[in-house]
């Protein structure tokens, strides 16, 4: 069975232009994450999504970020305009909703880089 | 303070040495303790977990949970060249569905 599937892999762009990362989750997976990463650092909650419904949008940067998980499944994560401080890499993660011990898997990411 | 504190490392052990990770935590409200292994450009993938207090063992790795303290650890045993990558702890309350990681230890084992 597929893991988590991103793309692009890779990003190279200047700031101020827009940029999206597309994420599809592994089948029946209802939660779906995206992450930042920044270098020699954790994994930091962007925005979490229970089917279509965003649950947890605190850490997202709403003036220049957004999020959106059409028919609760694949997802999109945008950013207009893109800043220097952006370059990261975006991973998405995905799991099931049960309660208790929750594994993430997360798929390869999305690394940015911003000019 | 942050919730996870980590030791960034890097850690650069020879072949067959056994290797101690460890994080601090904050919040007592913490009930599933992860180690989550994280290759070069590739995403974190879960190595072990551990509910509440005490020690799971699997294979090399044994990890251990220690919450009057707030100290959770995992110990690589025989560690092996391909143990080398970014070791990130994650920690999550009983609800499961938020998930707070350290910085990530990175950890070189030298054939």
């Amino acid at each position: 069975e597929a893991g988590v599937v991103q793309s692009p892999r890779y990003k190279i762009i200047e700031k101020k232009q827009p940029v999206a990362f597309w994420c599809n989750p592994i089948s029946g997976h209802n939660t779906l994450y995206w992450y930042r990463q920044n270098l020699g650092q954790g994994p930091e909650l962007l925005i979490r999504y229970e089917n279509e419904e965003a649950v947890d949008d605190s850490q997202l940067p709403k003036d220049r970020f957004s999020a959106e998980r059409l028919k609760g499944v694949d997802s999109t994560l945008k950013i207009q305009p893109a800043e220097l401080g952006d370059s990261a890499v975006y991973l998405c993660a995905s799991s099931t909703n049960g309660a208790g011990a929750r594994e993430l898997f997360f798929g390869e990411g999305s690394r940015l880089t911003v000019l | 303070q942050k919730e996870v504190e980590q030791d960034p490392g890097p850690l650069s052990v020879p072949e067959g040495a056994i290797v101690s990770l460890n994080c601090t935590y904050s919040n007592s409200a913490f009930q599933y303790f992860m180690w989550y292994r994280q290759y070069s450009r590739k995403g974190p993938e879960l190595l072990m977990y551990t509910y509440s207090s005490g020690n799971k063992e699997d294979g090399r790795f044994t990890a251990q949970v220690d919450k009057s303290s707030k100290y959770i650890s995992l110990f690589i045993r025989d560690s092996q060249p391909s143990d080398s990558a970014t070791y990130l702890c994650a920690m999550s309350s009983a609800t499961g569905n938020q998930f707070y990681f350290g910085t990530g230890t990175s950890l070189t084992v030298i054939p």
